[in-house]
């Protein structure tokens, strides 16, 4: 399975400011999704980013808000923009593989004050 | 839209018992996946399920798809203080677009 590693691991930055998140997967893949899970609860989709086009984002999730870049096959960033409280999470990345299982990355816990 | 609902939200039990979590999907799904995610960790895939029917076991756990392909369980037999943990089911009608149910939390007392 693919080996997959985000930056930061950990955030805590204040209301009004951006945090970009690193996702870096050790093999080429076409797609890469982004995740949130916000405290106690289940992963929703944000985002599907694609290499060479732009993301497909989930109903709720707009790209002023969750700008996205995919500038090849194995890296992508996920930027928090305007940040509020709400937005207090923790943003996983995915890969596919195999036949539709997924491998998520470990994960950036980001916390708003 | 398609929805997983999963339950129950939590299980306490004791070592040794049985747990079993149960997943429904508003629409027929194409496959369903498993995931496990351990306190403080991420979501790890355990296994899918494709066919109508399938069960699939790992050690203690016992997977199932349901006939109609809309729900699925996981069942452990003899809980140890490992297997806790959150536990997600995970539908999707076609490609890769998974929808996450809302995961059962299960703790085990030793």
């Amino acid at each position: 399975s693919a080996v997959i590693s985000q930056k930061p691991s950990r955030d805590i930055c204040q209301r009004g400011t951006s945090l970009t998140i690193q996702c870096q997967v050790d093999s080429q893949v076409t797609m890469m999704f982004w995740y949130r899970q916000q405290p106690g609860q289940s992963l929703t989709l944000i985002a599907t980013a694609n290499q060479g086009s732009e993301a497909t984002y989930e109903s709720g999730f707009v790209i002023d808000k969750f700008p996205i870049s995919r500038p090849n096959l194995t890296f992508s960033t996920l930027t928090v923009s305007n940040l509020s409280p709400e937005d207090s999470s923790i943003y996983l990345c995915s890969v596919p593989q195999g036949n539709y299982e997924q491998y998520f990355g470990p994960g950036t816990r980001l916390t708003v004050t | 839209g398609q929805q997983v609902m999963q339950i129950p939200q939590y299980q306490h039990v004791q070592e040794g018992e049985d747990f079993t979590t149960y997943c429904n999907s508003s629409t027929t799904l194409s496959n369903i996946q498993w995931y496990k995610q351990r306190p403080g960790g991420h979501p790890v895939f355990l296994i899918q399920l494709v066919k109508s029917g399938e069960v699939k076991k790992q050690k203690r756990l016992t997977f199932q798809f349901g006939e109609a392909k809309k729900n699925s369980s996981l069942h452990i037999t003899a809980t140890q203080t490992t297997d806790v943990g959150t536990y997600f089911c995970a539908g999707s009608a076609g490609g890769f677009k998974t929808i996450f149910g809302a995961g059962t939390r299960l703790f085990v007392k030793a």
